[in-house]
């Protein structure tokens, strides 16, 4: 069964300061892997996602993830963080249902950014 | 502009009582999903639906009801079974069932029970 741990409910930073959120999954299948940014009270914007092929995968507002299989890993990073990044983040792996469609959720990590 | 509408964004309700969440797409996606927030938890799903006339049970299914009786429209009613209704409620729609496809999300609809 797929499974997702986020290690750290919250996480601080310094603007200018590297981000770095931990994501490691559990699946029994080839992982297809996704990270979701959600601002308060809003639904969840796609940051970028895993399928095949290139393991460093970059996404939207100086985002990327590296996906390193013998680690289980997929975590997110941001070489300088900007306030507007103050956000709560999920990472999630697809495939845990008989159908293969449903996404398992880690339970997020919130991103405090202070100046 | 193509998206997930949903209405309305907060609801209010006495318990004992049922409320339907109205989920509506227009990107043409055939596969849609309910999930439910809670603090702390992630996300959880609740039904996802493949096609019209045809939709599946999630982990969480027990006390709420979906139709699909459009491929643009999935509502999902909160009966007055589910034990604890108050949460924030996600509608998501793929372009079809299957692992590698994104599930792209609606601003959500936030119900509190008392």
């Amino acid at each position: 069964a797929q499974s997702v741990t986020q290690l750290g409910s919250h996480v601080s930073v310094s603007e200018g300061a590297l981000v770095l959120l931990r994501c490691n999954y559990s699946s029994s299948v080839p992982p297809y892997l996704f990270w979701y940014v959600q601002y308060p009270n809003q639904g969840l914007q796609l940051l970028l996602k895993y399928t095949t092929g290139a393991t460093l995968v970059k996404g939207i507002n100086g985002f990327e993830a590296e996906f390193k299989k013998s680690e289980t890993s997929f975590h997110l990073t941001k070489p300088s963080a900007h306030m507007s990044d103050a956000a709560e983040y999920f990472c999630a792996v697809s495939g845990a249902n008989q159908a293969g469609t449903a996404l398992i959720f880690g339970k997020g990590t919130t991103l405090s950014v202070s100046s | 502009d193509g998206g997930i509408t949903q209405s309305p964004k907060y609801l209010f309700r006495k318990e004992g009582q049922n409320v339907t969440l109205s989920c509506e797409q227009n990107l043409n996606h055939d596969a849609m999903y309910w999930y439910r927030q809670d603090p702390g938890q992630g996300l959880r799903l609740i039904y996802y639906s493949q096609i019209v006339n045809d939709f599946q049970k999630g982990d969480i299914a027990e006390g709420y009801s979906v139709s699909r009786e459009k491929k643009e429209s999935f509502p999902l009613t909160v009966t007055s079974a589910q034990k604890n209704p108050t949460a924030f409620y996600l509608c998501a729609s793929s372009i079809q069932l299957g692992q590698r496809y994104e599930q792209y999300f609606g601003p959500g609809t936030r119900l509190t029970v008392t």
